[in-house]
Parts: C-alpha cells; structure tokens; sequence
C-alpha cells in the first residue's frame, strides 16, 4: 500500500526558533499533499495544500509567513514553523494522495514550544 | 459546502458490546466516504470506504453502509475489543478533492 513517513515524531524547540517537519511518500508519486493541525481532543483542521513545483494553498487564517510549505519534489514536503512560539504546539499531520489507495496520512509530529 | 457531523464523544463500551457511531453528510453531487481511526499519538489510518450509494464498506469487524437517503455513514461493529479504543473520524470527499472531516469520536472500550 501506500506509505507517507513524516519527521520527526516529537521535536520541542525554544521560542523564537523555527522547526522543520519532513513528508515523504515513500512507494508512490504525490502531486499534492496535505497539512493538518489538531488540537487536543478536536479535529482536524486542514491549514494548506502543497502542491509540487508551485506555491501552497493556504486556509483561510492560517499565516502563510508563519507556515512556510515547500514541496520542492514529487515526494517530498516540508511545513516550517518559523519563529515559533508556544501557541503554535500542536499535533501536525501530512496527507498525500495517491491514486489506488486515496489518501493516506504520515504518523503526525508533536511540536512543542517552550 | 461539505461538512460531516458525527456523534460527540466520548463513547465508552464494555468488551464485546456493540457499537455504533453516528455519521451524517451534507455535500454536492456524490462524495466518496471514509472511516479514519487515530489511535494515541498517532497519525490517521484508513479504517474503511464506500464510493457509492448502498456501498458498505468493512474492515477487522467494522461495517459502514453509505445511506444516500439518509446522508448517513454510521459505523458498526458488533463485538469491541479493547484494542479498539482510539479515535474515529468520519470524513467525506467530493470530486477527488481533499477530505472534509467530522470532529472525531473518542471510543474507550473497557475490559
């Protein structure tokens, strides 16, 4: 089936600082990805979709300076936390789709800022 | 637009009770549907689908009959397991676009 593999699973990095979480499609080509944010106990909540070579689409209300998305090869995108701070601590979660299988989502990364 | 309701949680079972877990739509034209389950800490992983109307989709011992009449997608089992205590998101998606997702169901199934 297919796999995404996002990195890494936990990161806690100091105010001010920006983090960088990998999405990879590991078996299959994705043209587009998706990037979740959940909060404890709640739903997903869809900030952007990364689309190769071009620029993300962002949701409404989310920072596109604060979350930079780049999705620089066909299995390959990374969200950015820039200048973090601990508001942005969250459970991030990609998505990509693919063909046969639909959609499927890597394992999530817990940010937190401290 | 889309939007997916689904019963509030949490829910919580005794081992090998039933369960249902209430699922109902609104969108255009005729979206494909999905039961997605997070288990702690994790991300989501597909549970199971149904693309067309009276489809019923089924995985380890869950069913769900997509119900256009209705705009219903309730899901079932008929026997819980405690390894089946995690979060259930029913979500819907329109034309191959991205998913529309409910807001979630905790299930707690105690031994």
């Amino acid at each position: 089936g297919a796999v995404v593999s996002q990195h890494p699973s936990r990161v806690i990095c100091k105010s001010g600082t920006s983090v960088k979480i990998e999405c990879r499609s590991l078996d299959f080509q994705a043209t587009t990805m998706f990037w979740y944010r959940q909060f404890p106990k709640q739903s997903l909540m869809l900030m952007a979709t990364s689309n190769e070579g071009s620029k993300a689409t962002y949701e409404q209300g989310v920072e596109k300076d604060k979350f930079l998305i780049n999705h620089a090869s066909l299995t390959l995108s990374t969200l950015t936390v820039t200048s973090a701070h601990p508001e942005d601590s969250s459970f991030y979660i990609c998505s990509a789709r693919e063909n046969n299988y639909g959609y499927t989502f890597g394992s999530g990364t817990r940010l937190t800022v401290v | 637009g889309n939007s997916v309701t689904q019963m509030e949680g949490p829910v919580t079972l005794s081992e090998e009770a039933f369960l249902t877990i209430n699922c109902t739509y609104t969108a255009t034209g005729y979206p494909s549907l999905f039961w997605y389950v997070q288990y702690p800490g994790e991300g989501l992983q597909l549970l199971l689908k149904a693309t067309k109307a009276d489809d019923k989709g089924s995985n380890k011992g869950f069913e769900a009959t997509y119900r256009k009449e209705t705009t219903s997608f309730h899901l079932e089992k008929g026997s819980v397991q405690v390894s089946d205590s995690a979060v259930y998101f029913c979500a819907l998606s329109n034309a191959g676009n991205m998913l529309t997702f409910g807001g979630g169901t905790r299930l707690m199934v105690k031994p």
